[in-house]
C-alpha cells in the first residue's frame, strides 16, 4: 500500500499554464507539506498545512497556491508557470509536532518549457 | 534563521570502504535531527533521527549517527558501505515546539563502485 502518493508523477507544460499536483496520504496523519527540489538536489519547505492552518514559507510565490480538501489530501496548484519552476516537488506527510517523522510522497517532476 | 550545512557534496568510495558525511547546523533553541536518504528516482527515505538522549543514534542499514551539540553537528557514519548505498543523503533539522517544518542541507551524492 503506497502511504503518501502523487499524481502526475512527470509534468511537461508551456510557460504561462495553470497546473495542479495532487497528494494523497493514507497513514492518518494530520499534518501535510509541500517541499520542492531544484536542479542540484536542493531541498526547501514551501507549505505546511494542518486542520485549516496554513504557515507559507515567505519565500514562496503567491503564485503558488496550496488546497486541502480534507486532511488526507493537499494538492499544490501553480499559476502563470515560469521556467524557473520547473523542479521535483515533494509531498509529505506527517502528525503534527516537530518530533514525528515525515514520509514522503515518490515526487512530481515538473518541467515547464 | 535555521540553515544546515553538508560540506561533502559529492562522495566515491569503494565498497567496504568506511563513510563519515558532514552535517552542521546553525540554530540556537533546542532542535531534531535527521538523515534522509533518496535512492535513484526513489522518494526520501528516514535513515535515523536525533529528538534526546544518547547522542549517537543507530539507524537502518546499519547507519548511525553522533549529535555533538558543542559543535552542532550531526555526523553520519557507516564501517562499511555497499554498492547498494549508492545514493543522495539529506540532513535535516527541525525546531522542537516549533511544528515540523524541515529545513535540508545541500545534500551529498554518494557514490559506491564496486
Amino acid at each position: 500500500d503506497t502511504a503518501v502518493s502523487q499524481t502526475p508523477k512527470y509534468l511537461v507544460t508551456q510557460m504561462g499554464n495553470d497546473k495542479s499536483i495532487k497528494c494523497e496520504q493514507n497513514l492518518g496523519h494530520d499534518t501535510m507539506y509541500w517541499y520542492k527540489q531544484d536542479s542540484k538536489k536542493f531541498l526547501k519547505i514551501m507549505f505546511s498545512y494542518n486542520n485549516k492552518e496554513l504557515i507559507i514559507n515567505e519565500t514562496v510565490p503567491n503564485r503558488f497556491s496550496p488546497k486541502s480538501p480534507d486532511k488526507a489530501h493537499l494538492n499544490l496548484h501553480i499559476n502563470s508557470l515560469e521556467l524557473g519552476d520547473s523542479a521535483v516537488y515533494f509531498c509529505a506527510s506527517s502528525l503534527r509536532g516537530a518530533d514525528n517523522e515525515q514520509f514522503f510522497g515518490p515526487g512530481t517532476r515538473l518541467t515547464v518549457l | 534563521a535555521q540553515s544546515v550545512s553538508q560540506h561533502n557534496h559529492h562522495v566515491i568510495l569503494s565498497e567496504a570502504a568506511s563513510l563519515e558525511l558532514g552535517c552542521n547546523y546553525s540554530y540556537g533553541g533546542t532542535v531534531n535531527l535527521f538523515w534522509y536518504v533518496q535512492y535513484p528516482g526513489q522518494h526520501l527515505q528516514l535513515l535515523l533521527k536525533y529528538f534526546s538522549g544518547d547522542p549517537l543514534v543507530k539507524g537502518i542499514k546499519g547507519f548511525e549517527a553522533e549529535f555533538i551539540k558543542s559543535k552542532f553537528s550531526f555526523n553520519l557514519r557507516k564501517p562499511s558501505v555497499q554498492w547498494s548505498d549508492t545514493a543522495e543523503y539529506f540532513c535535516a533539522v527541525n525546531e522542537k515546539n516549533a511544528g515540523n517544518m524541515l529545513t535540508f542541507g545541500g545534500g551529498t551524492r554518494l557514490m559506491v563502485k564496486p
